[in-house]
C-alpha cells in the first residue's frame, strides 16, 4: 500500500478552470517530486522541493502551474488554466537524501473536458 | 529524442518462465538506475536499484548493469500472474533529491 497520500484520486475539470491537487508525502521524507504520465505511460518531471525550498523545475511549470510544499501541510500541484493536453495522471514521490529510492502515491487522475 | 529507450514494448511470458527486458541510455550523466513496476491503478513501486557494474539480484528480480555501454536489463525468473504489469527503468544524475528520466515501459503479460 502506498504511503505517499494523492488527494483527489480523480479530478475533472472544464478548460480553463483551476485544478489542484494535494500530497502528503512518506514521514520523515524530506524531498517531494511530482511527475505527470500521460495516456501513453511516458513520464514528465514537473517540480521537487527539499523541504519547503523549489530544487528544480521545468519551464512548463513555471507558467501555468504552480507548487509549493508548505510546512505541516500538504503539499500542492495546481494548474492555474487547465487545457485539453493537462489531461494525465499526475504523481507525487517523495523520498529520503542520498541515494534512496522514490516513492509513489496512487496519483490523481486528471481530466480536462 | 528519449534518453532513456526501453524495449521490447510488451511481452507475454508462461507462467513459472523468464522474462527480460531492458534500458539504454543516450545520456553519459545518468549514474543510477532503478527499475519500477506499476499495476493498474496504481503508482510505480520502486522493485530495485543498481548502481555498480554487474549484476544485482533481490528474491526472482535479477538486474545487470553495464556502464560503459548505459545499458541496464531486469529478468524476472519463475513469473507469477502478479507479475504482469508495466515496468519502468528510470535513470538519474546522482543519487540526491535528482528527478528520474523514465523509459518508455514493457508491459508484461505472465499467462497461465
Amino acid at each position: 500500500n502506498s504511503k505517499v497520500i494523492q488527494t483527489p484520486r480523480y479530478l475533472v475539470k472544464g478548460q480553463g478552470q483551476k485544478a489542484k491537487m494535494r500530497c502528503i508525502p512518506e514521514k520523515g521524507h524530506p524531498v517531494v517530486f511530482w511527475y505527470q504520465q500521460n495516456k501513453n505511460n511516458e513520464f514528465k518531471f514537473l517540480i521537487n522541493f527539499q523541504n519547503q525550498e523549489v530544487l528544480q523545475q521545468i519551464d512548463m511549470t513555471e507558467k501555468r502551474f504552480s507548487a509549493e510544499c508548505p510546512s505541516n501541510s500538504p503539499c500542492s500541484l495546481e494548474i492555474q488554466s487547465s487545457e485539453a493536453g493537462d489531461s494525465a495522471l499526475y504523481l507525487c514521490a517523495s523520498s529520503l537524501l542520498g541515494g534512496a529510492g522514490q516513492y509513489f502515491g496512487p496519483g490523481t487522475r486528471l481530466t480536462v473536458l | 529524442q528519449q534518453k532513456v529507450q526501453q524495449s521490447p514494448e510488451s511481452l507475454s511470458v508462461p507462467e513459472g518462465g523468464m522474462a527480460s527486458f531492458n534500458c539504454t541510455s543516450s545520456d553519459r550523466n545518468f549514474q543510477y538506475f532503478w527499475w519500477y513496476r506499476q499495476h493498474s491503478g496504481e503508482g510505480p513501486k520502486a522493485l530495485m536499484s543498481i548502481f555498480s557494474d554487474g549484476d544485482k539480484k533481490e528474491g526472482r528480480f535479477t538486474a545487470h548493469l553495464n556502464k560503459a555501454s548505459l545499458h541496464v536489463s531486469l529478468h524476472i525468473r519463475d513469473s507469477q500472474p502478479s507479475d504482469s504489469a508495466l515496468y519502468f527503468c528510470a535513470a538519474s544524475e546522482t543519487g540526491f533529491a535528482s528527478a528520474l528520466t523514465f523509459g518508455s515501459g514493457t508491459k508484461v503479460i505472465v499467462l497461465p
